[in-house]
């Protein structure tokens, strides 16, 4: 159980265009599903905690209008790159939070993004 | 605020020896600490929770310790197997009483044959 799915698994784009990344929850309903990016060894960087039906929470110096989240379900969230440049090209990954076992996130498999 | 120090370089270990990671953080102590595992280029999966008011906490061949004193937590992989190498992550929330988790930058573990 508690399975998050990400698509499209990879992405290549030119720069100045809009991709949109989604991640599901197959079998639980996420109360809260956060975005993450991580540059090649790195760690992890939470860009925005979502929460279904309400606006998404952005961490300091991620911009709210190049990185739009929409939360429309319990168990569907989309991250949109807007107008991407090659800077964004980076992996994102999406987590989901469960209402029944707090404290615990499942992560997704990750999207590659590159921009060109 | 919070950070979090683990070892950057990679361990490298003998098949069937303990491998020993460490994660040390600043700043105030965390209501819990998890470690999770995360294999090139996949998403990363939780492996275990630890609470402050605990001391150890098993899980097959994995055990985590965590010394609020100390401000540091030990991950221990009894028995390493090849299939074990990996980066393992350590994570904190992000504030005293938050969700949001904040992540080392992991170390790299790679067990040998």
């Amino acid at each position: 159980g508690a399975v998050v799915s990400q698509h499209p698994s990879w992405v290549i784009c030119k720069s100045g265009t809009s991709v949109k990344i989604e991640c599901r929850s197959l079998d639980f309903q996420a109360t809260t599903m956060f975005w993450y990016r991580q540059f090649p060894k790195q760690s992890l960087m939470l860009m925005a905690t979502s929460n279904e039906g309400s606006k998404a929470t952005y961490e300091q110096g991620v911009e709210k209008d190049k990185f739009l989240i929409n939360h429309a379900s319990l168990t569907l969230s989309t991250l949109t790159v807007t107008s991407a440049h090659p800077e964004d090209s980076s992996f994102y990954i999406c987590s989901a939070e469960s209402g029944s076992r707090l404290n615990e996130q499942f992560f997704g498999p990750g999207t590659r993004l590159t921009v060109l | 605020s919070q950070k979090i120090e683990q070892n950057s370089e990679a361990l490298n270990i003998q098949e069937g020896k303990t491998a020993t990671l460490t994660c040390n953080y600043t700043n105030y102590s965390p209501a819990y600490l998890q470690w999770y595992r995360q294999d090139p280029g996949r998403g990363p999966v939780f492996l275990l929770l630890i609470r402050e008011n605990e001391k150890e906490k098993r899980k097959e061949r994995l055990k985590v310790t965590f010394d609020t004193t100390l401000k540091q937590s030990l991950f221990h992989i009894t028995a390493s197997q090849p299939a074990d190498s990996a980066t393992y992550l350590c994570a904190l929330p992000l504030k005293s009483g938050y969700n949001k988790l904040i992540f080392g930058a992991g170390t790299r573990l790679a067990v040998h044959p």
